[in-house]
């Protein structure tokens, strides 16, 4: 497979509790994207990374923050986590951004917040 | 944020049916469309990356084409197996984030 792993793969938190998932890549690949996928929503863009440090909202940030202190790790943080974050959380990678490169996935963290 | 409509959500076959569905998106500053096989408790798995006006492709039984100017791109697939269950996804590419699709839910039956 690509190299990308997420984990952990499954949480039940609960409200209130910080909450950390990982994104780990071993393709050096450049971008890193957190999505959330929800019925009827598809998969909805919560943040980006375009290098070490650099990091940008994307259309439902809200509760969501990001870190990416070297190339291979995408940490996403819930601050304090609330039942509507219940989800399920992918990660992705690219090598190029301009649409060039199809995403690979990792295989997803199902979050559940009681 | 842009809106990307599939049509439609689900579709249910028989094996060996042909079949296709839509992406629809707004034209205007179009860069990229991706379109990617999404099967149950897998993640999603890229397609097609096409950019191009009259972008076609082609993968065994799959192939994909693209309208630009109107905002549209059809997915077919030729005698659909029942492996070929999946939702398909559509991806666009703009200012520097892709927006997806809701998916078609593909189902093939025996």
């Amino acid at each position: 497979d690509a190299g990308i792993t997420q984990s952990p793969r499954h949480k039940v938190t609960e409200t209130g509790t910080p909450v950390t998932l990982r994104c780990h890549q071993t393709e050096n690949h450049r971008y890193m994207y957190w999505y959330r996928q929800d019925p009827g929503h598809g998969l909805r863009l919560i943040h980006y990374s375009y290098g070490v440090k650099d990091t940008d909202k994307g259309e439902v940030s809200d509760g969501y923050s990001v870190s990416r202190s070297k190339t291979e790790d995408f940490l996403l943080t819930l601050e304090s986590a609330t039942s509507s974050q219940t989800s399920v959380y992918f990660c992705a990678i690219s090598q190029r951004t301009g649409g060039e490169d199809g995403y690979t996935f990792g295989s997803g963290t199902r979050l559940t917040v009681v | 944020i842009l809106n990307v409509e599939q049509s439609p959500q689900s579709l249910h076959v028989q094996e060996g049916d042909s079949t296709n569905f839509t992406c629809s998106f707004p034209s205007s500053n179009f860069y990229a469309l991706h379109w990617y096989r999404w099967e149950t408790a897998k993640s999603p798995e890229a397609l097609f990356v096409m950019t191009l006006n009259g972008d076609e492709k082609k993968k065994g039984r799959i192939s994909a084409t693209l309208n630009t100017k109107e905002g549209y791109s059809y997915l077919y697939i030729k005698g659909s197996q029942p492996e070929d269950s999946a939702t398909y996804l559509c991806a666009i590419y703009n200012f520097n984030k892709f927006y997806f699709g809701s998916g078609t839910k593909l189902n093939v039956k025996p």
